[in-house]
C-alpha cells in the first residue's frame, strides 16, 4: 500500500513570511496527526484528528499555526507568520482506528523547514 | 500516557545481538508499549508494540517483564542500517508521545 505522503520535503522561507505543508495519508486511515520535530529532540505532537474533526490540539501555537483535514483525509498545516524557532521538521502520520491503542502509526517523510 | 526512561546512547558491534531497554513504571494495565526507529532524514518507522506478552516479528523481538515495568527491544543480528534513535513509547489511546529515544550505533 501506498505510505504518507508530505510535500514538499524542503522549504526556506524568511521570518514573518506564511508557508504550508501538505500530507495525504493512508487510504481509510480515520486518523492523522502532525508532529513538529526540532533538531536533537524527539517528534512533538502539534494537533491530532479523528476523520476531519480535532481530537488533541492543546500543543499547538494557535497565534500562528492552524491546520484543517477538509472531507476527512488530506490535511494542510500552515505557519503565518514564521519564526526563527519554527525552524524544524514538520511529520504526518496516520493511524487506522479511531480510539485504539493496539494499532501503529505510519510516519511520512517529513517536510524539513528552514526559517532564516 | 505514562512516561518512559532509556539511555541516551549505546553501542553495538554488527551482526552482535543489540538489547535497548526501556523503564516506564507507571505504565496501567490498558497501555501497550511501542517501538519505533528513526534512520537519519527519515520519519519514524514502526517496529513492535506489546502488551504484556514477549513479541516477535521480522524486524525485531519485545520482552516486557512480567510487572510490565520494563522492556527490551532485541536486535538479534544488527547490522550498520540499524543505526538510529529508537524511541519506545507507552500509548493508552490514540496519541503517540515520543520521548528523546536512544541513540544505537551499529560499528564494524
Amino acid at each position: 500500500e501506498a505510505g504518507v505522503a508530505q510535500s514538499p520535503r524542503y522549504k526556506i522561507i524568511e521570518k514573518r513570511q506564511s508557508v504550508a505543508f501538505w500530507c495525504n495519508p493512508i487510504s481509510g486511515h480515520a486518523t492523522l496527526y502532525w508532529y513538529q520535530q526540532i533538531l536533537g529532540q524527539g517528534p512533538k505532537l502539534l494537533i491530532q484528528f479523528q476523520n476531519n474533526g480535532v481530537v488533541d490540539d492543546s500543543q499547538l501555537p494557535k497565534d500562528r499555526f492552524s491546520a484543517e483535514r477538509l472531507k476527512g483525509v488530506d490535511s494542510t498545516l500552515k505557519i503565518q507568520p514564521a519564526k526563527l524557532e519554527d525552524s524544524a521538521v514538520y511529520l504526518c502520520a496516520s493511524s487506522t482506528h479511531p480510539g485504539a491503542s493496539n494499532t501503529e502509526a505510519f510516519f511520512g517523510q517529513g517536510t524539513r523547514l528552514t526559517v532564516v | 500516557d505514562a512516561k518512559t526512561t532509556q539511555p541516551p546512547s549505546m553501542d553495538c558491534a554488527e551482526g552482535r545481538a543489540a538489547n535497548l531497554p526501556c523503564n516506564h513504571s507507571t505504565i496501567s494495565g490498558n497501555e501497550y508499549v511501542y517501538w519505533y526507529r528513526q534512520i537519519h532524514s527519515q520519519g519514524p518507522q514502526y517496529i513492535i508494540h506489546g502488551l504484556k506478552n514477549n513479541e516477535t516479528n521480522e524486524m525485531a523481538s519485545l520482552i516486557i517483564t512480567e510487572d510490565r515495568k520494563s522492556s527490551t527491544l532485541i536486535l538479534p543480528h544488527a547490522t550498520l542500517r540499524d543505526t538510529a534513535v529508537y524511541y519506545c513509547i507507552v500509548r493508552g489511546g490514540n496519541k503517540l508521545v515520543f520521548g528523546a529515544g536512544t541513540i544505537l550505533r551499529v560499528k564494524s
